[in-house]
């Protein structure tokens, strides 16, 4: 399967740690996309990343929350100090184009939970 | 500020007719719209996609039709399965390279009836 692997798929946190969730885009996509489902809700865009550059951040927090994609391995969505309120789905897409028709594909999340 | 929205959060259908899902947006810098289903506990997926140069685009048992003046799409299934029961996003985005961020509505759960 050459999906957008994401994990882990679950992830419990106390309040105070740090979470890490790793992303790895579909073979040939240098593209990749954070966001954020809270219950109920529709998924948030947090941030768009290219190997090695933030594209656009306009959608993470300022604080505690940072993002990176190196040349190599995943990409990885960090939560510094998790409180209850950063318990939500955590979705990862890629695409193989920043322009034009191509469109977004996920993963299947990491659902993170804060005690 | 809610750009697209999903104003039906749940709709049924009886197996074998025409669903319609319905979708707004107030962003006339949006330029491409795509449509989504999500099943629980996975990601979403994507079903179909339309240009703003287009007013229709058909795959399969799928359509969906903007309307740019209204700002309005939808997306036609015909005819429905029981499969099709999920919850549908619409998705909205500026096409320009730098502005490649999709901009979801709250969703719509549709139920098939069999």
């Amino acid at each position: 399967n050459a999906g957008v692997m994401q994990n882990p798929r679950h992830l419990v946190r106390r309040r105070g740690q740090e979470a890490r969730l790793r992303c790895s885009p579909m073979k040939g996509h240098s593209h990749v996309y954070w966001y954020r489902q809270l219950p109920e809700e529709g998924l948030k865009f947090m941030v768009y990343l290219q190997k090695e550059n933030i594209i656009d951040e306009s959608g993470m927090p300022k604080e505690r929350f940072s993002a990176e994609f190196p040349k190599e391995g995943p990409s990885i969505l960090r939560i510094q100090q998790v409180v209850r309120g950063d318990s939500a789905a955590y979705f990862c897409a890629s695409s193989p184009s920043g322009a034009g028709g191509s469109p977004q594909h996920f993963g299947d999340g990491t659902r993170l939970s804060i005690l | 500020d809610q750009q697209v929205k999903q104003n039906s959060p749940s709709l049924s259908v009886q197996e074998g007719r025409i669903s319609i899902l319905n979708c707004d947006y107030t962003n006339s810098m949006f330029d491409y719209f795509l449509w989504y289903k999500k099943y629980p506990a996975e990601g979403p997926t994507f079903l179909i996609s339309i240009s703003s140069i287009k007013d229709k685009n058909e795959d399969g048992r799928f359509t969906v039709f903007l309307n740019k003046s209204a700002k309005h799409l939808s997306l036609h299934i015909v005819p429905s399965q029981p499969g099709d029961s999920a919850v549908y996003f619409c998705a909205a985005r500026k096409g320009n390279f730098g502005n490649e961020k999709l901009t979801f509505g709250t969703g719509t759960r549709l139920t098939i009836i069999p």
